[in-house]
């Protein structure tokens, strides 16, 4: 049974940093899934940040969060990191990583697995 | 980008009836590849249809997609009380990848 176990809550002052982390069981690095980081603010919609292809190495981000989000992994646990930096109060929300699955290799794809969510709360 | 609009916003309805959920594109939807998720408060989202038709494994049939190109479709064809929810429709044919804005289903 594929499980994504996330790190705990934080709170963190504006200008700061935040490293959300996300252990994935199963084959997933081994295999052609993506892992998706996707975040939700109170009360609010579903937003991708971007993804990681385990197979490759390789991120990919969406436009709104190039340069201020990273995303690496460590695959001898196979864990992926999302590092979101110059934190505003806009960025309070939770923060989900899932598994991403579809025809291929890239991040192109549908999420099957969620994990269940890191709250991030940005405030002075 | 693509703009995934989903309609209507509420939907109030009782247990033993049909839902009809709507998700719109502003562009065509490559391959039609459109998901539906439903979230509960306090739950991650859970994956019901990929593919705009197929459902996940351990959805109930009482859940249906259907749709192509731009113009998308969940049929809840009768209602649990379990499936009051928010339902979110997103695409994976382009990126970024994108999610509607949700409709939630509530309890007459």
């Amino acid at each position: 049974q594929v499980q994504l176990v996330q790190s705990g809550a934080e709170v963190k002052k504006p200008g700061s940093s935040v490293k959300v982390s996300c252990k994935a069981s199963g084959d997933t690095f081994s295999s052609t899934y993506s892992i998706a980081w996707v975040r939700q603010a109170p009360g609010q919609g579903l937003e991708w940040m971007g993804g990681f292809i385990p197979i490759f190495g390789v991120a990919n981000y969406a436009q709104d969060f190039q340069g201020r989000a990273t995303i690496t992994a460590d695959k001898s646990t196979t864990t992926v990191y999302m590092e979101l930096s110059s934190l505003r109060s806009e960025d309070t929300a939770v923060y989900y990583c899932a598994r991403g699955l579809g025809i291929g290799v890239g991040v192109l794809h549908y999420m099957d697995v969620w994990g269940k969510g890191t709250s991030v709360t940005v405030s002075s | 980008e693509i703009v995934l609009t989903q309609s209507p916003g509420t939907l109030s309805l009782s247990p033993g009836e049909r839902a009809t959920l709507s998700c719109r594109a502003s562009q065509s939807v490559s391959a039609n590849f459109l998901a539906w998720y439903q979230q509960k408060p306090g739950q991650a989202p859970r994956l019901l249809i990929y593919g705009a038709s197929s459902r996940a494994t351990g959805i109930p049939d009482t859940f249906s997609g259907s749709g192509s190109g731009t113009d998308f479709t969940l049929t809840i064809s009768r209602l649990e009380p379990e499936d009051f929810a928010v339902y979110f429709c997103q695409q994976y044919g382009s990126s970024p990848l994108t999610f509607g804005g949700g409709t939630k289903v509530e309890m007459k």
